[in-house]
């Protein structure tokens, strides 16, 4: 079954450069979900897409934005980038993000690492 | 706030031994809950999904239940093996918040052979 695909697998940076995450959801699902996981840490909820549209907003940093396109895939956009930006950032898709019980996939990750 | 616990932090068993872990959430207005494991430095990978409205879920050797009156859920796990060695993350889904998951900290699980 084809699962959430997450580009890069790794990105190395300098602080202060800009980065850019890619995520491809499962085919037929609508939302997207980014999180962010610091070393030793659980999963961060960031900022979530219905239909291309922003559905939902959590601790995401004013130096990052993000988008969902026609195809439904999502690009997180990093600027200004920290060492504390350093982390596995994830991407989930599910069927709808309205109502109750949908089920989130994830992806396996990018790790960013802030030099 | 809304909160998720998760006792023990690490837990170390031999293997063959069945066991618990513990999830515990501070709001019970939930859509629901998901059980995860994390190989160190991978992904998520879903074990379990429990509506609002069911008690429990099962998928071979796991089994996940829900009381959402007491703000609780546990993952039993069967037969441990070697290979169940992982951190184990509940995440909740509240009705107040979104779509978005709130995870715990996760219960690092060594099964010793």
């Amino acid at each position: 079954a084809a699962g959430v695909i997450q580009s890069p697998r790794h990105l190395i940076k300098e602080k202060r450069e800009t980065a850019t995450l890619k995520c491809y959801p499962i085919p037929r699902h609508d939302t997207v979900y980014w999180y962010q996981q610091g070393p030793g840490q659980d999963p961060q909820f960031l900022i979530s897409f219905y239909e291309k549209m922003q559905s939902d907003k959590g601790s995401i940093p004013d130096r990052f934005s993000a988008q969902q396109f026609s195809d439904y895939h999502s690009e997180l956009n990093m600027s200004s980038l920290e060492l504390g930006d350093s982390a596995l950032y994830f991407c989930a898709s599910s069927v709808g993000a309205l109502g109750r019980g949908y089920e989130q996939y994830f992806g396996p990750g990018t790790r960013l690492t802030v030099t | 706030k809304q909160e998720v616990t998760q006792i023990p932090a690490a837990l170390s068993v031999p293997e063959g031994e069945n066991l618990v872990l513990n999830c515990s959430f501070t709001d019970s207005a939930i859509y629901n809950l998901q059980w995860f494991r994390q190989d160190p430095g991978k992904g998520l990978t879903s074990l379990l999904l429990i509506q609002s409205s069911q008690r429990e879920q099962t998928s071979g050797r796991l089994n996940a239940s829900l009381d959402k009156s007491s703000g609780r859920s546990t993952l039993y796990i069967a037969a441990s093996q070697p290979g169940d060695s992982a951190t184990y993350l509940c995440a909740v889904r509240w009705e107040t918040s979104g779509s978005r998951l709130t995870f715990g900290e996760g219960t690092q699980l060594t099964v010793n052979p």
